[in-house]
């Protein structure tokens, strides 16, 4: 089992949809989790980031986090084509008492105008 | 403000020559990480740094070595440099002030450009 799982799509969403990606880890004592997008060519940038169970809003962007389940997902409303990217999950697991972030290999959005 | 400089951008080496790559972080920031990114495995990790001290270390053979800095500029080095090593090579910074990475402190990474490595 892969430490971190994410659909690699190709994901379509219509322009003005909500874009929702998934993404799940296996450390159960995991404790903070990241959103990166990456423009093809281009490096990963931070774009969200939760550590608490629920909600946290960012503009268009929302992350959810449900620790009991494992599983952390990342919402994009109103989603426009220069949405069109790669979404990187990353995950905080503790490693020989420090913290390491696994990646997931990324789901590819695409925005349909 | 600078972000993460990494250099060079390209590099094409022959199989078996060594390879050393550099990453300038953010100033103020004193954890370096570096990753390995390759279409077919994603982003994997390589070692981390703090304070000239590598904290963690991924699962790559022992060709793989890195160092850093006093002044928290990080080098990372292949040796014996094989195909399957040919990849894009990104270093990431991050303002770990306390070197605890507090889960709430949201300390996320700001990466270089990377430099893309190529082996023939």
């Amino acid at each position: 089992q892969k430490e971190v799982e994410q659909n690699s799509g190709p994901l379509s969403v219509p322009e003005g949809a909500i874009a929702s990606l998934n993404c799940t880890y296996s450390d159960r004592g995991s404790q903070s989790f990241f959103w990166y997008r990456q423009y093809s060519g281009k490096s990963p940038e931070l774009i969200m980031f939760i550590y608490s169970n629920g909600d946290k809003e960012d503009g268009r962007f929302t992350a959810q986090l449900n620790k009991a389940s494992q599983y952390v997902s990342l919402l994009i409303r109103d989603s426009q084509p220069s949405d069109s990217a790669t979404y990187l999950c990353a995950v905080n697991m503790e490693s020989g008492g420090y913290q390491k972030v696994t990646f997931g290999t990324g789901t590819k959005l695409q925005v349909i105008p | 403000k600078a972000g993460v400089t990494q250099t060079p951008r390209y590099l094409i080496k022959t199989r078996g020559q060594q390879v050393t790559l550099s990453c300038s972080p953010i100033s103020g920031h004193r954890s370096v990480s570096w990753y390995q990114q390759t279409p077919g495995q994603g982003l994997q990790f390589l070692f981390e740094y703090f304070s000239e001290t590598q904290r963690n270390k991924g699962n790559f053979p022992g060709r793989f070595s890195g160092r850093q800095f006093s002044n928290s500029r990080s080098e990372m080095n292949v040796s014996t440099l094989e195909l399957g090593d040919s990849a894009l090579y990104l270093c990431a910074s991050s303002l770990d002030v306390k070197g605890d990475l507090s889960p709430w402190a949201g300390y996320g990474y700001t990466f270089g450009s990377g430099t893309r490595l190529t082996v023939v």
